[in-house]
């Protein structure tokens, strides 16, 4: 069965500095892999995602991430982050061979600090 | 289109009540999909739909939880006999995926229904 492992619940970081946020999962067969951020009183929504081809993908706002088959991980990077980012990240997985589910991660906190 | 809806956004409740919450998804997305969420963690799959059809149910789903997409458009996830235990974050999402076998879903949430229950 897949599963995904959030390593940090928390990550406090000051603005403008840089921040990883990092997600390992677990899987018998290849992957989709997602990160979704939740920014406060708001739903979930996408962020990025690896389906296929370029194992490095980013955001509109600046985020990237990259899919490591070898380690298992698809960790999310930003160069410097702002106030606005400020959020609860969560990674997930769904499988691409006749699975429809989608499986997240316990999420993990940022806070940018002044 | 206005995204996901769900209603009630919040329900408070005694134990031993039933209550049903509503999901009306994006009107051309063909997955629905229930999930819970309790504090400090992520989203738990609950069930899933394509069209009409309850395709999948995870064993978090004990007999007192129901689900139904009646005709393929809005979902009900009826929850009898409430316990503490259930009070939750219980969020919907729809996806549009080509392809019976698809994995490739990019999950479209609703705000969330809050479910307390005293």
């Amino acid at each position: 069965a897949q599963s995904v492992t959030q390593l940090d619940s928390q990550v406090p970081v000051f603005e403008e500095a840089p921040v990883e946020l990092r997600c390992n999962y677990s899987s018998s067969v290849s992957v989709y892999l997602f990160w979704y951020v939740q920014y406060p009183n708001q739903g979930l929504q996408l962020l990025l995602k690896y389906l296929s081809g370029s194992t490095l993908v980013e955001s509109i706002n600046g985020f990237e991430a990259e899919f490591n088959k070898s380690q298992t991980s698809f960790h999310l990077r930003k160069p410097s982050v702002h106030i606005s980012d400020t959020a609860e990240y969560f990674c997930a997985v769904s499988l691409n061979t006749g699975g429809f589910k989608t499986i997240f991660g316990a999420g993990t906190r940022l806070f940018v600090k002044a | 289109d206005t995204g996901v809806s769900q209603d009630p956004r919040h329900k408070i409740t005694k134990r031993g009540q039933n209550v049903t919450f509503r999901c009306d998804p994006i009107s051309e997305h063909n997955r629905l999909y229930w999930y819970r969420q309790t504090l400090g963690q992520g989203p738990e799959f609950l069930t899933y739909f394509q069209n009409e059809a309850q395709l999948e149910k995870s064993r978090l789903l004990s007999d007192r939880f129901s689900a139904e997409r009646p005709k393929g458009s809005f979902s009900t996830l009826e929850i009898q006999r409430t316990e503490q235990g259930d009070s939750a974050m219980y969020l919907c999402a729809s996806s549009l995926t080509q392809g019976f076998s698809s994995g490739a879903n990019v999950l479209t949430f609703g705000a969330g229904s809050r479910l307390t229950v005293l």
